[in-house]
């Protein structure tokens, strides 16, 4: 059964410092797996979608990368914001998992201090 | 303007009622999503559908029950036998249900026991 970590669970950097959130995976063979963005109250909104056979995507301020064979995935974020503030979370894809179904890791909430 | 709608954003159930929680999307959609969300922690699936007629149940789907009538439609009720329904509720949708893209998300309701 494919088990999904976010450490830490909660991260305040201040303004200008770069972000690193990891991401870490039990089971390697993953379709594809995928940063979002949840601000409080508020439903996900997705960052970015690395596929199996891809080993990073960028977007913008926003770094992902994929170590599938360490069951690892890092977002990085470079010159953190005051709205960069928001929980993250990672999911993945396995590669046999029926109904497009995502495990979630449980969030790295981040705080960035003006 | 195309997303997700869900409603209401908060619900309040008595002990021993059904209640029912509305999501609607006009992406065009074939596949369409339940999760739960407690504090702290990931989404975890309760049923997903992928076509009109058709639902799986997910991880958790003791004490839920949905319908897909519509496909733009997918209510998701939460039973008396859901014995500790506190949490946020999430409704997402996909293009389809093989090929791994990125799931849209709406913005939640929070459901609260009285």
């Amino acid at each position: 059964k494919q088990e999904v970590t976010q450490i830490p669970a909660a991260l305040s950097v201040p303004e200008g410092e770069n972000l690193v959130l990891n991401c870490s995976f039990t089971d390697s063979a993953i379709y594809n797996l995928q940063w979002f963005r949840q601000d409080p109250g508020k439903g996900l909104t997705s960052l970015l979608l690395i596929q199996s056979s891809q080993r990073e995507q960028t977007s913008g301020r926003l770094n992902a990368s994929l170590d599938k064979s360490s069951g690892r995935s890092t977002l990085y974020i470079a010159a953190s914001q005051p709205g960069d503030s928001a929980t993250y979370l990672c999911a993945v894809k396995g590669y046999w998992a029926a109904g497009n179904k995502l495990t979630f890791g449980g969030g790295t909430r981040v705080l960035v201090k003006p | 303007d195309g997303g997700i709608t869900q409603s209401p954003k908060y619900l309040f159930r008595k002990e021993g009622q059904n209640v029912t929680l509305s999501c609607e999307q006009n992406l065009n959609h074939d596949a369409m999503y339940w999760y739960r969300q407690d504090p702290g922690q990931g989404l975890r699936l309760i049923y997903y559908s992928q076509i009109v007629n058709d639902f799986q149940k997910g991880d958790i789907a003791e004490g839920y029950s949905v319908s897909r009538e519509k496909k733009e439609s997918f209510p998701l009720t939460v039973t008396s036998a859901q014995k500790n329904p506190t949490a946020f509720y999430l409704c997402a949708s996909s293009i389809d249900l093989a090929g791994g893209e990125t799931q849209y998300f709406g913005p939640g309701t929070r459901l609260l026991v009285l």
